[in-house]
Formats: structure tokens, sequence, C-alpha cells
């Protein structure tokens, strides 16, 4: 149980076009999921939380113009990364929160963006 | 002002030891701790977690202890496998702060045949 999936796991896109991404949990209903980025050899980091039905909270330095997110339902939540550029080059990995076990996330197997 | 702190990089271990990942922690509002396996180019993977209401959580292979006087925890794993190889992200919650979750940088663990 508890299985989260990404779509797409990989895209490459040209500079100033715009990218989503799709987060699904597939056997649960997500209060919460959560967007995160990781750059090379660095921890994880929190972009975003985005309650069903509510905005996203977005964490300082986050432009919330620029990474749109979505949670329209409790199995979805999309991040749309808006005029991408290269320096948005990244793996994007969503988890999600069940509603009874909220302390745990059970995260998507990410998404690899590349800008060119 | 780094949280959550591991400060071993990296770690080798050889095949059928135990390896040991240490964690430590500054906020005294963490009330939950859970470690993470993370492949290259995947999403990291629940491994254990456990409530400051406990000082240790056991499951499997993978055991997890915690000192809250010395705000530190731990992860065991006994006995370490080839397929252990990843790396292993510590994190913490507290209780109010909407269950986001604090990480450490992550330790590579390479474990030796």
């Amino acid at each position: 149980g508890a299985v989260v999936s990404q779509h797409p796991s990989w895209v490459i896109c040209k500079s100033g076009t715009s990218v989503k991404i799709e987060c699904r949990s597939l056997d649960f209903q997500a209060t919460t999921m959560f967007w995160y980025r990781q750059f090379p050899k660095q921890s994880l980091m929190l972009m975003a939380t985005s309650n069903e039905g509510s905005k996203a909270t977005y964490e300082q330095g986050v432009e919330k113009d620029k990474f749109l997110i979505n949670h329209a339902s409790l199995t979805l939540s999309t991040l749309t990364v808006t005029s991408a550029h290269p320096e948005d080059s990244s793996f994007y990995i969503c988890s999600a929160q069940t509603g009874w076990e909220t302390d745990t996330q059970y995260f998507g197997p990410g998404t690899r963006l590349t800008v060119l | 002002d780094q949280q959550v702190k591991q400060n071993s990089p990296s770690l080798s271990v050889q095949e059928g030891r135990i390896s040991i990942l240490n964690c430590d922690y500054t906020n005294s509002m963490f009330d939950y701790f859970l470690w993470y396996k993370k492949y290259p180019a995947e999403g990291p993977t629940f491994l254990i977690s456990i409530s400051s209401i406990k000082d240790k959580n056991e499951d499997g292979r993978f055991t997890v202890f915690l000192n809250k006087s010395a705000k530190h925890l731990s992860l065991h794993i006994v006995p370490s496998q080839p397929g252990d190889s990843a790396v292993y992200f510590c994190a913490a919650s507290a209780t109010g702060s909407n269950y986001q979750l604090i990480w450490g940088a992550g330790t590579k663990l390479i474990i030796k045949p």
C-alpha cells in the first residue's frame, strides 16, 4: 500500500516552455502532498506543501508564479514549471501523506527535468 | 542553520556486519523521526520511524534508537546486505508544523562484499 506515482519520469524541454509534472497517490487518499527538488549530491529541498482544495504553501525563496502547484483532488497534485530555464533542470520528487499516518510521507519515483 | 545533521557523508561496511548511521538534531520541538533510503534517480523509500515517546523501534533488520537528551538518533542495519547500498536520509518533524520534514544531508552507505 501507499504507492505514489509520478509522470513523466523524465522530460527534456526547450527554454521558455512550460512543463507539467503529475503526482498521484494510487491506493490511498492524500490529504497533503509535498513537492521537493533535489540537486546533485544534496539533500531534498522542500518547495511547497499543498492540501487538497486549497492554495499551496511555498517555502521561502520558491517562486510561486514559476512553480504552479494544483492539488485538484485527494489523489492528484500537479507541479507546472512555467517558462523553464536551464537552471530549473533538476530532479523533482513529490510525496503524499495519508490521512491517518500523518507523519510519514510516501514518495513518488521522481521526475528528471532537463531544460535545454 | 542545519536542524538535522548527518555528519558522515559516506560509510563503508562489510557485508554481514552491522551498519550504524547517525543523525543529530538541534530543534527540541522535533517529536517524530524517520529514516529513508534513496537510490540514484529514484524517490526516497520510507524505512522506519520513531516517536519521541520511545527510545527504540525495530523492524526486521532495521532498528532506530533515539537519545533525546543527546538529540541523537541512529539507524542500525544488521546484517548488512549488498542491496542496502544507498543513500540514507534522516528526517524529523514537529507537531504543529503541518508535518513538514526537515532533512539531513544524507549518508551514502556502501556494503562491501
